[in-house]
């Protein structure tokens, strides 16, 4: 069954803490994204990942950092949280660059 | 800059009515257009999408019209049906680059 996964679902941490968010595929999937989604604001793109320690900014990446050390792993950290990175993070992939996307079921992130 | 701008934010209709969702854009390198739907806490779903090869593509009761001189294009949702109440976003994409998303526009299917 083909499906991108995210841990954890929910997360609620404290300003100025460090936070990871996970992201799986089982597809073999070249391509991988971070979003956040913001009511209003549709989805913007933290980072995108072409392959293995292949990473390459997207429209929103200040405090935030990725990191992807095997195809099927993306991962995003804040480090320091803040209050206005509360926000659901949706996590992506696709077979390549011009392929379709498929999207995780998000992590509802909550500063404090 | 704002990419892709999407009209209306919000969108109620009867059901059995047709739906229409629009969406406009600046790059004109762009070259594939998809919509997605997304249901209340769930993730974002590709619905259908459009390459400018072609003004139109069907799926059922979902239609895309393209204008690729007016660099707009929109989705027609017909017979519309309460279960098609959701968010719906369009995209674009300029070749083997980043999706550009539009704000989205929340659809309300009335019974």
């Amino acid at each position: 069954d083909m499906k991108v996964t995210q841990m954890p679902r929910y997360l609620i941490k404290r300003m100025g803490e460090n936070v990871l968010l996970e992201c799986g595929q089982d597809m073999s999937h070249e391509t991988m994204y971070w979003y956040r989604q913001d009511p209003g604001l549709g989805l913007q793109l933290i980072y995108i990942s072409y392959d293995v320690d292949s990473n390459s900014e997207g429209d929103i990446p200040k405090g935030y950092r990725v990191s992807r050390k095997k195809r099927e792993h993306f991962s995003l950290i804040l480090d320091s949280a803040k209050t206005n990175q509360t926000s659901v993070y949706f996590c992506a992939s696709s077979l390549s660059g011009f392929a379709e996307q498929f999207f995780g079921p998000g992590t509802r992130l909550t500063v404090l | 800059q704002q990419q892709v701008r999407q009209s209306p934010q919000s969108l109620t209709v009867w059901e059995g009515e047709t739906a229409i969702l629009n969406c406009s854009y600046e790059d004109s390198t762009f070259d594939y257009f998809p919509w997605y739907h997304q249901f209340p806490g769930e993730s974002p779903a590709l619905l259908i999408a459009i390459r400018p090869v072609s003004n139109k593509k069907e799926d059922g009761r979902f239609t895309i019209f393209f204008n690729k001189r007016e660099k707009k294009f929109s989705l027609h949702i017909a017979d519309s049906q309460p279960g098609d109440s959701a968010t719906y976003f369009c995209a674009a994409r300029p070749g083997y680059q980043n999706f550009y998303f539009g704000k989205g526009t929340s659809l309300t299917v009335i019974p």
